[in-house]
């Protein structure tokens, strides 16, 4: 039943290394985002896509890659994780990008030591 | 200036009472509009969208003037439940852009 799912819920890793996370939304929709929410709590999107176009926030290091294996799909890869990529990363998708209800994933809560 | 900003609160409220939150955006082509609530380590979630006539949902009311600038929520007869994080968004140019949110705490 659930909308859009995400996995881990919890992860804990060292600096340096490579991780990815998996969302998955069963709502048909053709938009699928990540966030990222830091300390402060600002939620800040990393990511959009649908299966024309990928939208990437200028702001985000080129270690982070969205990757869609299908419509259904979005998942989120790390690579050499930094301290400052501690935060909860948050998946969402809608039918179309600017107008339509975001649905939220439950997050992601990275901690990197 | 940020693109959408919020007061972020926290606004401390005594139950029953009205509280308003006001958003500010900078870009004037923006088309639409939302409130969302997020509760403690919980994921956001649609509260409503913001039409230019103004709309209501029970307890809750939320405005658009498009001259100013700026959207409005109204929460009448605040419930402890009310207790949340209140985003703001914009869409602009067919992006969303996220206020930093607005901390309401209810206390009984």
């Amino acid at each position: 039943d659930t909308a859009v799912s995400q996995t881990p819920k919890y992860l804990v890793t060292q600096m340096g290394n490579d991780k990815s996370i998996k969302c998955e939304q069963n709502l048909g929709h053709d938009t699928m985002y990540w966030y990222k929410q830091d300390s402060k709590k600002f939620l800040k999107i990393m990511f959009s896509y649908n299966n024309k176009e990928l939208i990437i926030n200028e702001t985000v290091p080129n270690r982070f890659s969205p990757k869609s294996p299908d419509k259904a799909h979005l998942n989120l890869h790390i690579n050499s994780l930094e301290l400052g990529d501690s935060a909860v990363y948050f998946c969402a998708s809608s039918q179309n990008p600017a107008t339509d209800t975001q649905y939220f994933g439950p997050g992601t809560r990275l901690t990197v030591l | 200036r940020k693109e959408v900003e919020q007061d972020p609160g926290p606004f401390n409220v005594p139950e029953g009472a009205t509280v308003a939150f006001n958003c500010t955006y900078s870009n004037s082509a923006s088309q639409s509009f939302f409130w969302y609530r997020q509760d403690c380590r919980k994921e956001p979630k649609l509260l409503m969208s913001v039409y230019s006539s103004g709309n209501e949902d029970g307890r809750f009311t939320a405005q658009l003037n498009r001259a100013s600038q700026y959207i409005s929520l109204l929460i009448r007869d605040s419930k402890l439940s009310d207790s949340a994080t209140y985003l703001c968004v914009v869409s602009t140019n067919y992006q969303l852009i996220w206020g930093a949110g607005t901390k309401l705490i209810i206390k009984p």
